[in-house]
């Protein structure tokens, strides 16, 4: 049962545009959400969150948009940078017991030159 | 140190070996988690640790994996009679305090790419 859905495996850009990449959830007690991007032999790292009491986060390039009602939200990039170009994980976490962590299975953005 | 560090960083061993996978978190942090990526694959949860409560094992995918975690820090996770399938890099990750919004940032190791033969 997956809780966090990213249903795009990849995304391919072109540099200066908006890359858009979406994450669904299931569980409504899920209250904090987070995008974590991941380089080729590295661990993720924490890029931007956005909490259940807002419906939108900023911060520099990156926009974390969430619609709770649907059970969805997206990171948007703008513009695009071939460095951006990484995977990019949706997590979800609140009280669902533990206040585990749940992840997507990732979406691979490339940003062409 | 200042990050979350792994050990080894690589692992090759043959079908039926055991092995032991090693996790210092950040200083403080009070939760610690095991992930696993198999090639092309997304992060699969195995095992969470959150201070002295019973760790949440719902992940790990058959009893051959372990893990513990030593006086609220290093941890180690142990998988038995390794198998071809369990070829992947395993991920662990700490965090500050689970269930405080704004601290529910997990910071990542590097990972032990793990490759059964």
């Amino acid at each position: 049962d997956q809780q966090v859905k990213q249903n795009s495996p990849s995304l391919s850009v072109q540099e200066g545009r908006i890359s858009i990449l979406n994450c669904d959830y299931t569980n409504s007690m899920f209250d904090y959400f987070l995008w974590y991007k991941k380089y080729p032999a590295e661990g993720p790292t924490f890029l931007i969150s956005i909490s259940s009491i807002k419906d939108k986060n900023e911060d520099g390039r990156f926009t974390v948009f969430l619609n709770k009602s649907a059970k969805h939200l997206s990171l948007h990039i703008v513009p695009s940078q071939p460095g951006d170009s990484a995977v990019y994980f949706c997590a979800a976490s609140g009280d669902t017991g533990g206040f585990k962590t749940i992840f997507g299975a990732g979406t691979r953005l490339f940003v062409k030159a | 140190g200042a990050g979350v560090s792994q050990s080894p960083s690589n692992k090759v061993t043959e079908k039926g070996k055991d092995v032991e996978l090693r996790c210092d978190p950040i200083s403080g942090h009070t939760a610690l988690y095991w992930y696993r990526q198999s090639l092309g694959q997304g992060l699969e949860f195995l095992i969470y640790f959150q201070g002295n409560s019973a760790p949440d094992k719902s992940g790990l995918p058959s009893d051959r994996f372990s893990a513990e975690r030593t006086g609220g820090s290093v941890s180690t996770l142990t998988i038995q009679r390794t198998q071809q399938e369990d070829s992947a890099v395993y991920l662990c990750a700490s965090s500050p305090s689970p269930g405080h919004l704004s601290t529910d940032t997990q910071y990542f190791g590097p990972g032990t790419r793990l490759t059964v033969l």
